[in-house]
């Protein structure tokens, strides 16, 4: 059964920092991999989507890298700002109209 | 999040009431999905419908009812509400796995 982990579960940096969040899933035979950002009270907001067959997706500050053989995603933003501030989950399609969702990290950049 | 429209935004219930959750899209998508949004828990599948007059149940499927009348269109029904479907409901569309979703619709069931 397809697992899929976030760790840190809460992340507080200074303004203007470089981070990375981590993702990691248990079974490498994905479709797909899709980093989400979520305000509090609103909907899931897409990201960057990896397909299975790519290393890497940027869009502005944002890249995000998949190494399915060992089963993990990062999704780097540089020069963080207060902006930035959400919860950001990732998700692996794993086929057959599923998707396995992280718990989510939190993300808190100070001013 | 525009292409995926969810209403009611807040409803509260009573326990054995029963609603309906509307999902409409305007994005052209054969999938639309049901989830819901629980804290510690994360997102777990409801149903899902994989093209129109087609459903099918996801991971929590019990107490729920679904019905996909045409494309633009997936509701949620809850013919007796509880307090352990209190949560945050969303809809999501979405082909070849990549996701779009609703604003979310947040349930309370006293």
């Amino acid at each position: 059964k397809q697992e899929v982990t976030q760790i840190p579960a809460a992340l507080s940096v200074p303004e203007g920092e470089n981070l990375v969040l981590n993702c990691s899933f248990t079974d490498s035979a994905i479709y797909n991999l899709q980093w989400f950002r979520q305000d509090p009270g609103k909907g899931l907001t897409s990201l960057l989507l990896i397909q299975s067959s790519q290393r890497e997706q940027t869009s502005g500050r944002l890249n995000a890298s998949l190494d399915k053989s060992s089963g993990r995603s990062t999704l780097y933003i540089a020069a963080s700002q207060p902006g930035d501030s959400a919860t950001y989950l990732c998700a692996a399609y794993t086929g057959g109209f599923k998707t396995i969702f992280g718990a989510g990290t939190r993300l808190f950049v100070k001013a | 999040n525009a292409g995926v429209t969810q209403t009611p935004k807040f409803q509260v219930l009573k326990t054995g009431q029963s609603m309906t959750l509307q999902c409409a899209q305007d994005m052209n998508h054969n999938s639309m999905y049901w989830y819901r949004q629980d804290p510690g828990m994360g997102l777990r599948l409801i149903y899902y419908s994989a093209s129109e007059g087609t459903t099918d149940k996801g991971e929590v499927p019990n107490g729920y009812n679904v019905s996909r009348l045409n494309k633009r269109e997936f509701s949620l029904r809850l013919e007796s509400a509880a307090p352990s479907q209190t949560s945050v409901y969303f809809c999501a569309l979405g082909n070849t796995g990549e996701l779009f979703f609703g604003e979310g619709s947040r349930l309370t069931v006293l």
